[in-house]
């Protein structure tokens, strides 16, 4: 079945440093993939999204981009703020209509001024 | 426009009795879909529910059960209670329908379930 692997955590890294959260992916057919973020004690808000091979989606400075050749789909930003400080997910959707999610075991990350 | 609300943020249950969570989705939204979410197993779909018919399951026991209402509410229902079912349930809504743009899920806040 479809699967979502993503690097563990918790990663921690000073202010204005660069992040890399890798994750890649199993999945039949061309599936819809996301990064969502928890803040602590909070639901899940959708980061960025691609819905196609070479799609790269972007929000807030952060950046990913759909390859499907090494079947990945890494979230970087240039330079971290304290504020960033949360639990990041990978997440595919092998349907268009949105109702069925597959979640990585998320990262937690924490920026220290 | 008003999110995703689910109620209640809070619930202390012992084992063996049962629970109702209730989730209100976005005005206009016709799929709700439900989650678990455990420091061990992380987040997992339990169903997912559409104009009142449960469309996509996951794979959990059937003490775990859920419905829609006409108005789009839902309720997922967990019958006798283990230990191994504290966890944070995460409800999302959206709008649901086929086509060629994804449908973006939006969450609510969740239930956080403690069983004892």
């Amino acid at each position: 079945g479809n699967s979502v692997t993503q690097m563990e955590g918790p990663v921690t890294l000073s202010e204005e440093a660069f992040l890399t959260i890798n994750c890649t992916y199993t999945a039949t057919g061309y599936p819809s993939l996301f990064w969502y973020v928890q803040y602590p004690g909070e639901g899940l808000q959708l980061l960025l999204k691609a819905t196609k091979a070479d799609d790269k989606g972007s929000n807030k400075g952060f950046e990913a981009t759909y390859r499907k050749e090494t079947t990945s789909f890494h979230l970087e930003k240039g330079s971290v703020q304290v504020s960033d400080s949360a639990v990041y997910f990978c997440a595919l959707s092998d349907d268009n209509q949105g109702g069925k999610l597959i979640f990585g075991q998320g990262t937690e990350l924490s920026v220290k001024p | 426009k008003a999110g995703v609300t689910q109620t209640p943020r809070y619930l202390i249950k012992t084992r063996g009795q049962q629970v109702t969570l209730s989730c209100s989705p976005i005005s206009g939204h016709r799929s709700v879909s439900w989650y678990q979410q455990t420091p061990g197993q992380g987040l997992q779909f339990l169903f997912e529910y559409f104009s009142e018919t449960q469309r996509n399951k996951g794979n959990f026991p059937g003490r775990f059960s859920g419905r829609q209402f006409s108005n789009s509410r839902s309720e997922m229902n967990v019958s006798t209670l283990e230990l191994g079912d504290s966890a944070l349930y995460l409800c999302a809504s959206s709008l649901g329908t086929s086509g060629t743009s994804y449908n973006e899920q939006f969450f609510g806040p969740g239930t956080r379930l403690t069983v004892l």
